[in-house]
């Protein structure tokens, strides 16, 4: 049973914006840095923002991280359908000393 | 280019041992942490197991501890996953995963492998 907590879909039009929450505690989300991943269909996941807000080189900036307290988000804007994927959000755990993902959204393009 | 590719998944009965590897490339293996994530057919991800440079700092998840042990060879860039007591709960693709830096605790994967396929069963 994961700590951090996901929406298990969202979906929205071609262009269109989408949200991803991912909701912990104090033991993790709030003292932690957060990062994102994206995991197409078949395919290992791939590292979409770390250190809460950052992109590696090559994400694009449609992509893009924010944390709040106990609370992070990702958001997506200029849906593609090439954006259909798991998306999981993940950080360290100082009580249990463990990384924690989150349960995983699917974003369906519509 | 930074690659890591793992090997050693296969079929084993509950109660039975598996040694996964993973080769890693293209960068300073002794200087990065390294990580075993998991994934069950159709579920999420899950975080197997972590270790420093060094070897110094280890970690695991309740799940696996007792019955998982990481380690690390430096002089053949090589990360091991030594898994005993096998259940059916463990069967999943296997990824290895390099964190961004070295620590005493998981930072993020800033690169994966295409994983190993475990599937205990008898």
């Amino acid at each position: 049973q994961s700590v951090l907590t996901q929406p298990p879909s969202v979906s929205a039009a071609p262009g269109q914006k989408v949200t991803i929450s991912c909701s912990g505690s104090s033991s993790n989300i709030e003292n932690n840095y957060v990062s994102w991943y994206q995991q197409l269909p078949g395919t290992a996941p791939k590292l979409l923002i770390y250190d809460n807000n950052k992109r590696p080189s090559g994400i694009p900036d449609r992509f893009s991280g924010s944390k709040s307290g106990t609370s992070a988000t990702l958001g997506i804007t200029g849906l593609q359908t090439g954006d259909e994927a798991d998306y999981y959000c993940g950080t360290w755990d100082s009580s249990l000393s463990a990384y924690v993902f989150g349960t995983g959204t699917k974003v369906t393009v519509l | 280019e930074v690659q890591l590719v793992e090997s050693g998944g296969g079929l084993v009965k509950p109660g039975g041992s598996l040694r996964l590897s993973c080769a890693a490339s293209g960068f300073t293996f002794s200087t990065y942490s390294m990580n075993w994530v998991r994934q069950a057919p159709g579920k999420g991800l899950e975080w197997v197991s972590s270790i420093s440079s060094s070897s110094s700092y280890i970690h695991y998840a309740d799940s696996v501890k007792g019955r998982f042990t990481i380690s690390r060879d430096n002089a053949k860039n090589s990360l091991y996953l030594q898994m005993n007591s096998l259940r059916a709960e463990d069967t999943a693709v296997y990824y290895c995963a390099r964190d961004p830096d070295d620590g005493d605790y998981v930072g993020y994967f800033q690169h994966w492998g295409q994983g190993t396929l475990v599937t205990v069963s008898s």
